[in-house]
């Protein structure tokens, strides 16, 4: 399963990480970052490649340059590093993990406000 | 980027009716096309997968057909538990596009 965490209340233009920590299987998959504001649809956020396609990093234009993913395969824990935070990030933030078919596991999600 | 329309947006079915949900990419996205369901409160769940492949310990009652840019999910006998929302994805290209959901209720 994973378990995400780090959310809660944060100021406009402040930073935050969330985990996504993996626990009974292997995170050695390409494994992403989803968004959903609240009363609204679903919103991709990001994606990091298994090491062995070079852990590479793909981004939504929304968070480009703001949002870093990364991976601790090591510790089996996924990372969002937010930056520059707006109320238009405010949201429940779910991770997702690949396994022999796409976005197989997701988490229960972690909300994320940013307000004053 | 890939636009994807997904209808209706809503929709009132009975226990035991089929149901048939549809999306539309705004361009050929090779079969890369997701389903989800989703209940209130809850983390989406993995229904279908590559248009038509069902995610392990899915039911079978859930089926996904389409090719090109046009795809269907459907239901074949609405049960209680079937009440959510459902959302299509394409992850042919980036970024990944969602549909913008279809509610499925109790009539």
């Amino acid at each position: 399963q994973l378990v995400e965490s780090g959310g809660g209340l944060v100021q406009p233009g402040r930073s935050l990480r969330l985990s996504c920590t993996a626990s009974g299987f292997t995170v050695d998959y390409h494994m992403s970052w989803f968004r959903q504001a609240p009363g609204k649809g679903l919103e991709w956020v990001g994606l990091i490649r298994r090491k062995a396609s070079g852990g590479t990093t793909e981004y939504a234009a929304s968070v480009e340059g703001r949002f870093t993913i990364s991976r601790d395969d090591s510790k089996s824990i996924l990372y969002l590093h937010m930056t520059g935070l707006t109320t238009e990030d405010t949201a429940v933030y779910y991770c997702s993990s690949d396994g022999t078919t796409p976005m197989s596991t997701w988490g229960q999600g972690t909300l994320v406000t940013v307000s004053s | 980027d890939i636009q994807m329309t997904q209808f209706p947006s809503s929709l009132s079915a009975s226990i035991g009716d089929r149901v048939t949900i549809t999306c539309r990419a705004s361009q050929d996205i090779n079969n890369y096309l997701a389903w989800f369901q989703q209940k209130p409160g809850k983390a989406p769940k993995s229904l279908i997968y590559s248009a038509s492949s069902l995610q392990g310990g899915v039911s079978s009652k859930f089926s996904g057909s389409g090719s090109g840019s046009d795809f269907t999910l459907t239901i074949s006998s609405l049960q209680p538990e079937d009440f959510a929302i459902y959302y299509c994805l394409q992850y042919s290209t980036y970024p990944w596009t969602f549909g913008q959901g279809t509610k499925v209720e109790i009539k």
